[in-house]
Formats: C-alpha cells, structure tokens, sequence
C-alpha cells in the first residue's frame, strides 16, 4: 500500500497563475482533508470531505476550492494564486473521527 | 483562544533526560485525544492515542485529565531521534483540531 500520495511534491507559481493538487489514498477511507503548515501557524485546515461526492469548508478556505469526484482522490485547486498562498500544502485521510494518515507534502511558493 | 494549546518550546534537554509536555483544550466535547510526531520538513505521524485511563507505550505515557482539560506526553530516557515536534491533537465536528506543535531538543 503506498498509503496517502500526492502530486506534486513542489511547484513555484506566479501571482495569479492556477494550479491543482493532487491528494490519493489506498485505505479506501471515507474522510479526507487538506491542511497548510506555515512557521509558528501550525496545521491549518483549508478544506475536508467526509465521503466521495462532498464538500466542506475548515478554518482557511478562502482561495481555495475542492474536489472529491472519487472516493480514492482529494484534488485542491487554487485559482489565481497569491503569495499568501505560500506554504507547504499537506494531504490527510481517515476511516472516521480518528487517525489520519498524511502524505508527504507539497511545497508551494508563490512568486 | 486556540481551541488546543501548547507551549511551542523549544525544549533542549541532554540525552537520558526526561521531559514532559503539556496541552490543554478547550472544546469540551471533544472525544478522542492523540499526539502526533512531526519531523523536520516531513508530515505529522502518530504518536501514540491518549486514554482516559492513561497509556504507555515503551518510554512514552500519555494522560489526559478530562475535568480540567488536559493532556500531557512524559518521554523518558531521551534519545537523539526523539528531536522533533510534538503535536497535541483533540476531535472536533467531522475533524482533528491540532495544536501548533512542541518542539523538543536531545543534545549528545
């Protein structure tokens, strides 16, 4: 089992360009989640989804938009990137409210 | 107020040493407790799930105190690879709520 991968693993952008990350999982988890980390923030919740098909808003959404078409894939869009947008981008997926799995991380800097 | 916190340390401590940290929350309703191990540009990994009972695993015991809102991790003999940040996580609505992390030191 490869677990939780994502795609890419680091991109540099320009203000006001687009881009998707990828987020998969093979646990065939229900629960699905997309954090940012920047220093002294912590992890930071953009965005979850608690089965294929929906959708919710966490503690930073705005900016970002979300896709859950599979029940195996969480795909996180920015639209017009902005530097504010720098940071590293973590994937996570549970079975439930319990243990959550992350992938390795996206380092993304906006220029 | 964060809805979990921690003391962002650091915490430098010799090799052999114990230390304990310390996590409070604030969501009463919360169920479900862990800590999470967070190593230098690497994603969080459990650690270890906190029990009501208390828990051990090897060097690491984990105990939460329900009534005033409490969870701590005591490593004891500390190691060189036990360097890292140290996560306190509690459950929220559908969600974790993570604490921004304890960063914890070994020197040789």
């Amino acid at each position: 089992n490869a677990g939780v991968t994502q795609t890419p693993k680091f991109r540099v952008l320009k203000t006001g360009q687009s881009m998707t990350l990828l987020c998969a999982q093979d646990m065939n988890h229900e629960y699905m989640y997309w954090y940012r980390q920047d220093p002294g923030m912590g992890l930071r919740l953009i965005h979850y989804s608690v089965g294929e098909g929906t959708t919710a808003k966490g503690e930073v959404p705005d900016g970002y938009n979300v896709s859950r078409l599979k029940k195996q894939n969480f795909l996180l869009g920015l639209e017009s990137a902005a530097p504010s947008q720098t940071s590293v981008y973590f994937c996570a997926s549970s079975r439930g409210q319990e243990t959550q799995y992350f992938g390795p991380g996206t380092r993304l800097l906006v220029l | 107020r964060k809805e979990v916190e921690q003391d962002p340390g650091p915490f430098n401590v010799p090799e052999g040493a114990t230390v304990a940290f310390n996590c409070t929350y604030s969501n009463s309703a919360s169920q479900s407790f862990f800590w999470y191990r967070q190593d230098c540009r690497k994603e969080p990994k459990l650690l270890m799930s906190v029990y009501s009972s208390g828990n051990e695993d090897g060097r690491f015991t984990a105990q939460l105190n329900r009534a005033s809102q409490y969870i701590s991790l005591l490593i004891r003999d500390s190691k060189l690879s036990d360097s890292a940040t140290y996560l306190c996580v509690a459950t929220g609505f559908q969600k974790l709520v993570f604490g921004t992390g304890t960063r914890l030191l070994v020197s040789p």
